[in-house]
């Protein structure tokens, strides 16, 4: 059973460079998925950030395509993201997540960032 | 973009009860889209793709229907775990992905 796990600073300062990995394990990561990434301010909805395929380009939501970027390293079996420069508005839990074209089967648990000085 | 509407945003019901949450799309999606269900502090879980598709271990009082604009997820006796919110998603590949704003189904 695939499991994946984020990891990253949980506090970042404004206008820096917000910086999230995600673990794959209990699969491959080269496998023909789309490795991708959502987040939630708290009390709030989904928002779509984008996703990577295993042998294609990223894709990302088009509102928040200027500051991110989301990369995969297959060697390391995990993938990430991120976010330049950040506002208090990027403050949410993310989550990493696999996609099988089908809608997302697999997610991480979440991880807290929280935008402050 | 397409958006997408869900209807209502927040629903009372009781345990036995049948209950509908709707979702709209601002163009047509096809079948592309699927349902999860979200309990608090938790991540989503999938329900249904291809808008009427069960996903493996989901129980079968959760059905869903539509396509193009107009889909619907339905919860045929409500059961205590079921009070959660539930997001609909557009997952068309050829455009972004875009969620619904939830409907919160409390007691």
């Amino acid at each position: 059973q695939v499991q994946l796990q984020e990891s990253g600073p949980g506090l970042v300062k404004p206008s820096q460079t917000l910086s999230l990995t995600c673990t794959v394990s209990g699969g491959s990561i080269s496998e023909r998925y789309y490795w991708s990434w959502i987040r939630q301010p708290a009390g709030k909805g989904l928002e779509w950030i984008g996703r990577i395929y295993t042998t294609g380009s990223p894709d990302y939501n088009p509102a928040l395509k200027s500051r991110v970027t989301i990369s995969l390293d297959m060697s390391k079996s995990h993938f990430s993201l991120k976010v330049s420069p950040v506002t208090a508005a990027d403050t949410a839990v993310y989550y990493c997540a696999r996609d099988g074209g089908f809608g997302i089967d697999h997610w991480g648990q979440g991880t807290l960032v929280t935008v402050s000085s | 973009d397409i958006q997408m509407t869900q209807s209502p945003s927040t629903l009372s019901a009781s345990v036995g009860d049948r209950v509908t949450i709707t979702c709209r799309a601002s163009q047509s999606i096809n079948i592309w889209l699927a349902w999860y269900q979200q309990k608090p502090g938790k991540a989503p879980k999938l329900l249904i793709y291809e808008a009427s598709t069960l996903e493996s271990g989901v129980p079968s009082r959760f059905s869903a229907s539509g396509s193009g604009t107009e889909f619907s997820l339905t919860i045929s006796s409500l059961q205590p775990d079921d009070f959660a919110t539930y997001y609909c998603q557009k997952y068309s590949p050829y455009s972004p992905y875009t969620f619904g704003q939830g409907t919160k189904l409390e007691i």
